[in-house]
């Protein structure tokens, strides 16, 4: 069954510094894989999303990921971050022709000043 | 178009009542899935329906349960409540189904405390 890490429970980051958050997923199968951020007091929303075609996503306020197939990862990264980023990062991974996406345990943020 | 609502925002009961969490989706989205988020355990998925019928189960107790009603709306139950059900219980839906390459769209969550 398909099971997403996220390594990090905590990820503590001087402002204007670069962030990786990783991600790996254990099935080496055909993947949907997203990263999805949650603000203080609500709900989770999608930063980004790889589907196919290239390997490099990026979303509108400067983060990317990789999509690396065989080392079955999909880090998040931002060269600068900024205190407004401070939130919980969650890794999501959903195989093709399933119809479950698995969420990883999340990575907290924290910009310091 | 309106993003996912949840109601009601808080809700405070004891240990043995039971509860009725409802959400309503995005207009046009068959999807509803239901998932409960703790420090400890973080986002673990409890049912999805699509199209009034459940489609896939988490590993929680019978004491967890759902429905979904021909609008898409979709309610949870939860009986015989304990301390350890204390989570934040978040909803999502999507236009198929959750595990494809589908956007889901959460909402605020409903924040249960269980006393």
């Amino acid at each position: 069954a398909q099971s997403v890490t996220q390594l990090d429970s905590q990820v503590p980051v001087f402002e204007e510094a670069p962030v990786e958050l990783r991600c790996n997923y254990s099935s080496s199968v055909s993947v949907y894989l997203f990263w999805y951020v949650q603000y203080p007091n609500q709900g989770l929303q999608l930063l980004l999303k790889y589907l196919s075609g290239s390997t490099l996503v990026e979303s509108i306020n400067g983060f990317e990921a990789e999509f690396n197939k065989s080392q079955t990862s999909f880090h998040l990264r931002k060269p600068s971050v900024h205190i407004s980023d401070t939130a919980e990062y969650f890794c999501a991974v959903s195989d093709f022709g399933d119809d479950k996406i698995i969420f990883g345990k999340g990575t907290r943020l924290h910009i310091l000043p | 178009k309106a993003g996912v609502t949840q109601t009601p925002r808080y809700l405070i009961k004891t240990r043995g009542q039971q509860v009725t969490l409802s959400c309503s989706p995005i207009s046009g989205h068959r999807s509803v899935s239901w998932y409960q988020q703790t420090p400890g355990q973080g986002l673990q998925f409890l049912f999805e329906y699509f199209s009034e019928t459940q489609r896939n189960k988490g590993n929680f107790p019978g004491r967890f349960s759902g429905r979904q009603f021909s609008n898409s709306r979709s309610e949870m139950n939860v009986s015989t409540l304990e301390l350890g059900d204390s989570a934040l219980y978040l909803c999502a839906s999507s236009q198929t189904t959750s595990g494809s390459s589908d956007t889901q769209y959460f909402g605020p969550g409903t924040r249960l405390t269980v006393l």
